[in-house]
């Protein structure tokens, strides 16, 4: 399948700073990404959707303003959480589309907010 | 929105068969996934089920019947590395989005 990386796997940050993660299509150009967010013992639940050169579509519930989604090339999105705050410790997981509807997912960043 | 449903947790022995259920509303509904997931880690796919019936892919088998919004992902022959959530997802093609259910926990015993 499609390789999908992710930066940081893991990433502490102390209340009130922000954190960037990135999402990279190794082997494919992605023109839509997805990024989804998991709670303990909780399924994944889709947060945005990134279009390479246009914003995001946020999903209901979701603050754009502080969850901000660069889609700037085909190979890379990212997702920044500003001013983090101890509720948005979470399981953060990209993925890429490579063919209709099949998506493959990066191995995740671990998020924890002290 | 759209509903999924799978039961929370499961155990089975090794060696044995386990099917996992899920249903899912059918209004909109373009396919239906099935990802393997270990803890802390993403979703690795399995399945991916457009019109109705069994498809078969080694240990595992996945069903599907668009009539009735149900679809069963089947493991044969378990072994311990098959605990793990097995997630049910449904792809609406009008949205272009992928709904994930609560996900299944399997445990496989010795």
């Amino acid at each position: 399948g499609a390789v999908v990386s992710q930066h940081p796997s893991r990433v502490i940050c102390k209340s009130g700073t922000s954190v960037k993660i990135e999402c990279r299509s190794l082997d494919f150009q992605a023109t839509t990404m997805f990024w989804y967010r998991q709670f303990p013992k909780q399924s994944l639940m889709l947060m945005a959707t990134s279009n390479e050169g246009s914003k995001a579509t946020y999903e209901q519930g979701v603050e754009k303003d502080k969850f901000l989604i660069n889609h700037a090339s085909l190979t890379l999105s990212t997702l920044t959480v500003t001013s983090a705050h101890p509720e948005d410790s979470s399981f953060y997981i990209c993925s890429s589309r490579l063919v209709e509807a099949t998506q493959y997912f990066g191995p995740g960043t671990r998020l924890l907010v002290l | 929105g759209q509903n999924i449903d799978q039961p929370t947790e499961m155990t089975a022995t090794e060696g044995a068969i386990v099917q996992i259920n899920c249903t899912y509303q059918t209004s909109g509904f373009n396919g239906l996934f099935w990802y393997q997931q270990h803890a802390g880690e993403a979703p690795t796919f399995l399945s991916y089920n457009v019109l109705d019936g069994l498809e078969e892919k080694g240990r595992f088998s996945s069903f599907l019947s668009r009539s009735k919004g149900y679809s069963y992902l089947l493991l044969k022959e378990l072994q311990m590395k098959d605990s793990a959530s097995y997630l049910c997802a449904e792809y609406g093609g009008a949205t272009n989005k992928l709904i994930f259910g609560t996900g299944t926990l399997l445990a496989v015993q010795p």
